[in-house]
């Protein structure tokens, strides 16, 4: 089967960098998605990895490395408005259905 | 606005109902998903239609029962239900890439249920 494993909480402080990162187990792997989800919210596609190495957009950024089946979201220039809860979600070849992680709650704290 | 829209928004049902719940997506999609987020677990995949045809049902009791008339409409249709069911239900579409594998899924914004 597939898992992924992410940490539950991180805190962080507004203006700083936070990095969450995500390992995975899949015999099948394709990439590697991050997706954004707010209280109360639908979660919001933020970065997909399908080859190794950095993949920026903006403040975020996310990193894969297959070899040692992890990736992580970096987070710069730490907003309020980040507060909420990341997951990272693994595709895999021929599904189209993803599996996500349990998700990493951010706080930003001012 | 995403472009996926569910109806209701939020629910209170008995363990006697039956009530559906509605998924439409404007994005032109052909695969759509039903997913399951309790508090503290990670969302759940429950089924998948892909052109209308269902290609993954993930172990969902029969209390569920989802129905796909055309690509853009997903229904699901509750009767039953346990007090276990609470949860947040998601719909998400997609569109296929080629092979599958790529693709970036676009989500509702959830039906909150709550079984007495």
């Amino acid at each position: 089967g597939q898992s992924l494993e992410q940490p539950s909480e991180v805190t962080a402080v507004e203006g700083a960098i936070v990095q969450i990162n995500c390992t995975y187990q899949t015999s099948g792997f394709y990439g590697l998605s991050w997706y954004q989800q707010h209280d109360g919210g639908a979660p919001t596609f933020l970065s997909y990895n399908g080859l190794d190495g950095l993949e920026e957009t903006g403040r975020f950024s996310s990193f894969l490395s297959r070899s040692d089946s992890y990736g992580y979201l970096l987070l710069q220039e730490l907003q309020m408005k980040d507060s909420a809860s990341y997951f990272c979600a693994l595709h895999e070849g021929g599904r189209r259905a993803l599996t996500f992680g349990s998700g990493t709650r951010l706080q930003v704290q001012p | 606005e995403t472009g996926v829209t569910q109806t209701p928004r939020h629910l209170v049902m008995g363990m006697t109902n039956k009530k559906s719940l509605k998924c439409e997506q404007h994005l032109g999609h052909n695969a759509m998903y039903w997913y399951k987020q309790s508090a503290k677990k990670p969302l759940e995949l429950m089924f998948v239609y892909n052109f209308k045809e269902q290609t993954e049902n993930n172990s969902v009791p029969s209390r569920f029962s989802p129905e796909c008339p055309n690509s853009s409409h997903l229904f699901l249709h509750l009767h039953t239900l346990q007090p276990e069911d609470s949860a947040l239900y998601l719909c998400a579409s997609s569109q296929a890439k080629g092979l599958a594998g790529e693709e970036t899924q676009y989500f509702g914004p959830g039906t909150r249920l709550l079984v007495l």
